[in-house]
């Protein structure tokens, strides 16, 4: 199986700074990197899919980068709804496995 | 507007079994990859399960040989019948489709919650 590493697991920041989360594969997934963000509650929702396209009707100020084993999920200017979880997940191949999770606060 | 609904959570004892349902509108549940995936109480997301278009199904091995997915085009509705429940099978429980290219989620249904204790 593939595991996948997020840093930090938590993350304090305030309205209007730029944030990134960073996740980690144990294997190469080549592009096949996908972040999801859940506010408490709801249902996860996809923000970046195939490691930096981002998914229709998804802010701008969200972008998706790397490949192979080492991916950054990054808000450029913090907005109050953005304060949620965010999880990245591999389609590389089965199982799909996904991060721990990033929990990013309001400081 | 693309929408998956979950039905059939509640509180079972272990070794009991449960259906979920989840019921898709202006999409067709069989033309589609779908999943299911879980959430234990305050932690992450596992991917449970996943059935091709075609019919070809895949499990996690934390629940192979006891939960099947399964679907009712007529119905539009997608399964997951779990037997042999055991405590660390509580969790919400999310209906997802899957993006057959990429094997992302695109739409995820509002989730449903399995609890398994005596």
């Amino acid at each position: 199986d593939i595991e996948m590493t997020q840093s930090p697991s938590s993350l304090s920041a305030s309205v209007g700074a730029r944030v990134s989360i960073t996740c980690r594969a144990s294997q190469t997934i080549y592009t096949s990197l996908n972040w999801y963000q859940q506010t408490p509650g709801k249902a996860p929702k996809l923000l970046i899919y195939a490691a930096s396209i981002l998914q229709s009707g998804v802010p701008s100020r969200f972008s998706g980068s790397g490949s192979g084993t080492d991916f950054t999920l990054t808000i450029s200017s913090l907005q109050p709804e953005d304060f949620a979880t965010y999880y990245c997940q591999q389609s590389y191949s089965l199982p799909l496995t996904f991060g721990q999770g990033t929990r990013l606060e309001i400081k | 507007e693309v929408q998956l609904v979950e039905s059939g959570g509640g509180l079972v004892q272990p070794g009991g079994s449960l259906r979920l349902s989840c019921t898709a509108s202006e999409f067709t549940v069989s033309n589609n990859y779908m999943s299911w995936v879980r959430q234990a109480p305050g932690k992450g997301l596992e991917w449970v399960s996943l059935i091709y278009s075609g019919g070809a199904t895949f499990y996690a091995d934390s629940v192979k040989d006891r939960f099947t997915i399964s679907r009712d085009s007529s119905k539009n509705t997608l399964y997951l019948q779990m037997n042999t429940l055991r405590p660390e099978d509580t969790a919400v429980y999310y209906c997802a489709r899957v993006v057959w290219s990429d094997y992302y989620f695109d739409y995820w249904g509002q989730g449903t919650l399995v609890t398994v204790s005596s």
